[in-house]
């Protein structure tokens, strides 16, 4: 059973427009997300997380947002850009352990 | 500062041999992971370790072994690989955090093909 779920395997935005990217989740013992960004060839890098105390956590272009009732986060990059393209992967701590689940993860293309 | 870092970067082998990743970080985290990357799988975590001489499986264990003999290094073994084990394999790590909520810091990969 998937606990974190990224149901759109693909996004495709223009430049300078938004782009948002979903997650879902199922255990509601979650309370703390993560996102992570992984380019062609390297390893994921961390890009932002919010705690399950707070509805909306900002970094610059990007925003992550938290539904907790709906047991959905979102995140939101404005303006995209080319450099944004990447493999975007939701994740959360399994049981408040070191244990990450992940999701499938997102493709997101911008063109320019 | 090198952060995470795997050798080899690429490695096939037939069915039935056997290898090593090897995993090393400078930053002197407690924990270390392994994980495999397979298409519209995203990331599964093989084993991972919370301190030095200690090991746990995660989520895809079988047919895999680690050991964590110094805390910088993280060793995952294939003993007799199979076709099923193709895949992009991460090395990560974290520091100590008993909420979990540390983010964990990521190697390049290896990507592994057995044929």
């Amino acid at each position: 059973d998937q606990q974190v779920k990224q149901n759109s395997p693909s996004l495709s935005v223009q430049e300078g427009r938004i782009s948002i990217l979903n997650c879902d989740y199922t255990n509601s013992m979650f309370d703390y997300f993560l996102w992570y960004k992984k380019y062609p060839a390297e390893g994921p890098t961390f890009l932002i997380s919010i705690s399950s105390i707070k509805d909306k956590n900002e970094d610059g272009r990007f925003t992550v947002f938290l539904n907790k009732s709906a047991k959905h986060l979102s995140l939101h990059i404005v303006p995209s850009q080319p450099g944004d393209s990447a493999v975007y992967f939701c994740a959360a701590p399994q049981g408040g352990s070191e244990k990450l689940v992940f999701g499938k993860g997102t493709k997101l293309t911008v063109n320019p | 500062n090198a952060g995470v870092t795997q050798t080899p970067k690429f490695r096939v082998l037939k069915t039935g041999q056997s290898m090593t990743l090897l995993c090393a970080q400078d930053m002197n985290h407690e924990y270390m992971y392994w994980y495999r990357q397979d298409p519209g799988m995203g990331l599964r975590l093989i084993h991972y370790s919370v301190g030095e001489g200690t090991t746990a499986k995660g989520e895809v264990p079988d047919g895999y072994n680690v050991s964590r003999l110094k805390k910088q290094n993280f060793l995952l073994g294939l003993e007799s690989a199979a076709p099923s084990q193709t895949s992009v394999y991460f090395c990560a790590s974290s520091f100590y955090s008993w909420t979990g909520n540390d983010e964990q810091y990521f190697g390049p990969g290896t990507r592994l093909t057995v044929t």
